[in-house]
């Protein structure tokens, strides 16, 4: 079956760093996303990767490698804002896109 | 980036009634869009895939007669939950694509159903 694992909760620091990893296994990939989710509201996009290595976007960058299944978010200079669900998600052999559980990030001051 | 928009934002309604949910792609096509529903801290959950001018696609365990999805043009898709009851209050929020497989998910506000 297809499977994405992501821790369920995370904390940390305001100012800090903090990596959230996820792992997947699915029939096929097409490229992995990340979607940062406050409580209450949809999804919006944050990153797209397809290929291996990392992409750097401002304060978040996301990490790829298919040969191990793995990627992760980097969020730096964690502001209080930053509290959210962040979801990773697979574009499986179909093109349809496999949802991780997301990993609720808490920021303390 | 592109936008879509999902109306109404809440809707509360009686037990036995219907309620239509509207998802529109304002400045792109999106040829597929997709229905999933969201229970409190819980994962988004693929409900039904819809494709312009044909009939939804609907996950195992998603009754079509209970939600019915139209996808009449390439810029709206509906989603109608007959019948209402309490049990189906949730988070219902809409993704479109664009042409091109490859591509991110757009997401609407998401619906916000009560049902009482």
């Amino acid at each position: 079956g297809q499977n994405i694992d992501q821790p369920t909760e995370m904390t940390a620091t305001e100012g800090a760093i903090v990596q959230i990893n996820c792992t997947y296994q699915t029939s096929g990939f097409n490229g992995l996303f990340w979607y940062q989710q406050h409580a209450g509201e949809a999804p919006t996009f944050l990153s797209y990767n397809v290929l291996d290595g990392l992409e750097e976007k401002g304060r978040f960058s996301s990490f790829l490698s298919r040969s191990k299944g793995y990627s992760y978010l980097l969020l730096k200079e964690l502001q209080m804002k930053d509290s959210a669900s962040y979801l990773c998600a697979v574009l499986d052999s179909n093109y349809q896109l496999i949802w991780g559980a997301g990993t609720k990030l808490i920021i303390k001051p | 980036g592109a936008v879509v928009s999902q109306h109404p934002s809440w809707v509360i309604c009686k037990s036995g009634t219907s309620v239509k949910i509207e998802c529109r792609s304002l400045d792109f096509q999106a040829t597929t869009m997709f229905w999933y529903r969201q229970f409190p801290k819980q994962s988004l959950m693929l409900m039904a895939t819809s494709n312009e001018g044909s009939k939804a696609t609907y996950e195992q365990g998603v009754e079509k007669d209970k939600f019915l999805i139209n996808h009449a043009s390439l810029t709206l898709s509906t989603l109608t939950v007959t019948s209402a009851h309490p049990e189906d209050s949730s988070f219902y929020i809409c993704s479109a694509r664009r042409q091109g497989r490859d591509t991110e998910a757009f997401f609407g506000q998401g619906t916000r159903l009560t049902v009482v």
